[in-house]
């Protein structure tokens, strides 16, 4: 069993465009998080959730809305594409959101924009 | 902020001999440190974590890490390598951020072993 799945495993897509990306973990963890991963391979911190509240959000355009429907999911939104927004994106799990809490990655999401 | 610095964007060994995967981290509190293995088009996987407790902790895969405070090191170490160790390893430490704790990560070193 998968424990951070995330969907679509590749989205190709034109700027401008909207795409969401679908995350969910069966590990009965309460916070989630958003990565993302540029073409350097160097990873940073975008959102995070815990019990469906925002408790990280980063320095990030508002054309990415995260959303967390129950404590398993976390989608992420993004609004007109650009060029820019190629890269990974990576969702995280961990029970607890505290500092010193491992987090539990999916396998990404490989965003390229045409 | 808290942050690492892996030092070695790339690092060759042979098989069968050591591996030793730099880090070094700036914090003002006592660090959460944490070591991440990424194979190629997969998810980062953890290999260890430090919190507190005893310096020297063992991982899977035969990997174990070393907390020096004195040198605000968390270097990382395997005695002999396997072909199946080449990734990218990635140091990172728990940092606060807004209401909650994020990884900030290092640039990562990319494992080539060679046969």
């Amino acid at each position: 069993d998968t424990a951070v799945s995330q969907t679509p495993k590749y989205l190709v897509t034109q700027m401008g465009n909207d795409k969401s990306i679908k995350c969910e973990q069966n590990l009965g963890h309460d916070t989630m998080y958003w990565y993302k991963q540029d073409s350097k391979k160097f990873l940073k911190i975008m959102f995070s959730y815990n019990n469906k509240e925002l408790i990280i959000n980063e320095t990030v355009p508002n054309r990415f809305s995260p959303k967390s429907p129950d404590k398993a999911h976390l989608n992420l939104h993004i609004n007109s594409l650009e060029l820019g927004d190629s890269a990974v994106y990576f969702c995280a799990s961990s029970q607890g959101a505290g500092a010193y809490q491992p987090q539990h990655f999916g396998d990404g999401t490989r965003l390229s924009i045409l | 902020a808290q942050s690492v610095t892996q030092l070695g964007s790339h690092v060759s060994v042979s098989e069968g001999a050591l591996v030793l995967l730099r880090c070094n981290y700036s914090s003002s509190v006592p660090p959460y440190l944490f070591w991440y293995v990424q194979y190629p088009n997969q998810g980062l996987q953890l290999l260890l974590k430090y919190t507190t407790g005893a310096t020297l902790v063992k991982g899977i895969n035969g990997f174990e890490a070393e907390f020096k405070k004195s040198e605000t090191s968390f270097h990382l170490t395997k005695p002999s390598a396997h072909m199946s160790d080449a990734a990218e390893y990635f140091c990172a430490v728990s940092d606060r951020s807004n209401s909650g704790y994020a990884l900030n990560f290092g640039k990562g070193t990319s494992l080539l072993v060679t046969p």
